[in-house]
């Protein structure tokens, strides 16, 4: 099946650091989705993309939807504590799959030292 | 205005009992998407639901599992016969239509089978 790969895994920086993380496939996707998961949680829409080249912030994170529609990446800035948890991102593929069936990447587990 | 309500949180089932996952959507929506998320992984689409029919099942095992969103009640995700391999995180995602317009998730279950 189609695959997202997202990468790094894991993260570990000092609070004030800029963070950027980043989903590719190999195959075309309509739609990037970020996500942040807390433990015990579901994920939490952070930003959505819907054009290819779409850059979108929401606060201090921004999202860009890559130009050749098969890779995304998300950016934090200035990392705070509270940043800490796993962010997802999901897509959804251009070809086949209904219009609510999501990939997702494995996540990237962030963590933050005050 | 309350969010996707999932019950249990969590769940302990013995080896072949069954699992009952229940979701109530978001007033409003009429959409429902179930998700399975194992450790350290992503979530996995597993089927799409309107009201009384299934939309896309191409996430469900073949056997063992079934979803239902009848016209009154929740949603219902059920496990027949749960294996060790069934522990994990189910997650419950609603919208009030297509596409990804408002698309939000629960809190997911956690079965673990002992």
């Amino acid at each position: 099946g189609q695959q997202l790969n997202q990468s790094p895994q894991s993260m570990f920086i000092q609070e004030g650091e800029d963070v950027s993380m980043n989903c590719t496939s190999s195959s075309i996707f309509n739609t990037w989705l970020w996500y942040k998961q807390e433990p015990g949680e579901g994920p939490v829409l952070l930003i959505a993309l819907y054009k290819a080249g779409e850059l979108t912030s929401n606060g201090r994170l921004t999202a860009q939807f890559g130009i050749t529609r098969k890779d995304s990446f998300l950016n934090i800035s200035a990392s705070i504590p509270s940043d800490v948890g796993i962010y997802f991102c999901a897509g959804q593929p251009a070809d086949g799959g209904s219009q609510g069936n999501l990939i997702f990447g494995k996540g990237t587990k962030l963590s933050v030292k005050p | 205005n309350a969010g996707v309500m999932q019950n249990p949180r969590h769940l302990v089932r013995r080896r072949g009992q069954e699992a009952r996952l229940r979701c109530s959507p978001m007033k409003g929506h009429s959409h429902v998407y179930w998700y399975r998320q194992l450790p350290e992984e992503g979530l996995k689409f597993m089927v799409y639901l309107q009201k009384e029919n299934i939309i896309d099942e191409s996430g469900m095992p073949k056997e063992r599992f079934s979803a239902e969103f009848p016209k009154e009640g929740p949603s219902i995700l059920r496990i027949q016969q749960v294996v060790r391999g069934d522990s994990a995180a189910y997650f419950c995602a609603s919208s009030p239509g297509q596409g990804l317009y408002g698309y939000t998730f629960g809190s997911g279950t956690r079965l673990t089978v002992v």
